[in-house]
């Protein structure tokens, strides 16, 4: 069964400093691997996804990551982060082995101080 | 449409309601998905139609839980004789064919009390 693991439910960031977020998952074929932000109230908005190719994959926002198969890991990162960029994170990983469903580590706070 | 829609943003039941939440999808979506998000928690798939079939329905939680796409796009995810464990945001996602990115709405917010 597929699953993924977000290690750190909360993250104090400093406006300016870089920022890393941590995904690890299991699955049993070639992972699509996904990373959504959500806004209180919102929906889930796509910031980036890796379906093949390169593993390091570029996004919306100045968001970035990097696919490393051998750690069986999504990391999110933003050099320099913005006040705006206090939300939730979710990490997700499907496929069409998994029948195109998603499923969703249990997310990173991230709270930005000025 | 722009975006997918969901209808009603918030829903208050009185515990043993009916309750009928709607998805409206991206024009010429394919695939559509629902799924649950608790309270501080990531989204969990409820179930999956590719046009009008629904091919998964292994994430509804009881037999409560009923949901249908009769014309290939709009959506309706029924919930009978509402408990206070099915309080949460109900998510509706769609995509241009299956394996393609997906594309949430704002959610649905039931509270039931």
């Amino acid at each position: 069964a597929q699953s993924v693991t977000q290690p750190d439910i909360h993250i104090t960031v400093s406006e300016g400093a870089s920022l890393e977020l941590r995904c690890n998952y299991s699955y049993g074929a070639t992972p699509y691997l996904f990373w959504y932000v959500q806004s209180p109230g919102q929906g889930l908005q796509l910031l980036l996804k890796y379906f093949s190719g390169d593993t390091l994959v570029q996004g919306i926002k100045g968001f970035e990551a990097e696919f490393k198969r051998s750690q069986s890991s999504f990391n999110l990162r933003k050099p320099s982060v913005h006040w705006s960029d206090a939300a939730e994170y979710f990490c997700a990983v499907g496929g069409k082995a998994a029948g195109n469903k998603l499923t969703f580590g249990g997310g990173t706070r991230v709270l930005v101080k000025p | 449409g722009a975006g997918v829609s969901q209808s009603p943003r918030y829903k208050v039941a009185k515990r043993g309601q009916d309750v009928a939440l709607r998805c409206d999808p991206i024009s010429g979506h394919v695939s559509l998905f629902w799924y649950q998000q608790a309270l501080g928690q990531g989204p969990e798939f409820l179930t999956y139609f590719q046009n009008e079939a629904q091919l998964d329905k292994s994430g509804l939680p009881s037999d409560r839980f009923f949901a249908e796409r009769p014309e290939g796009s709009v959506s309706t995810l029924k919930i009978q004789r509402t408990q206070q464990e099915d309080s949460a945001v109900y998510l509706c996602a769609s995509s241009l064919d299956s394996g393609a990115e997906a594309f949430f709405g704002q959610g649905t917010r039931l509270t039931v009390v």
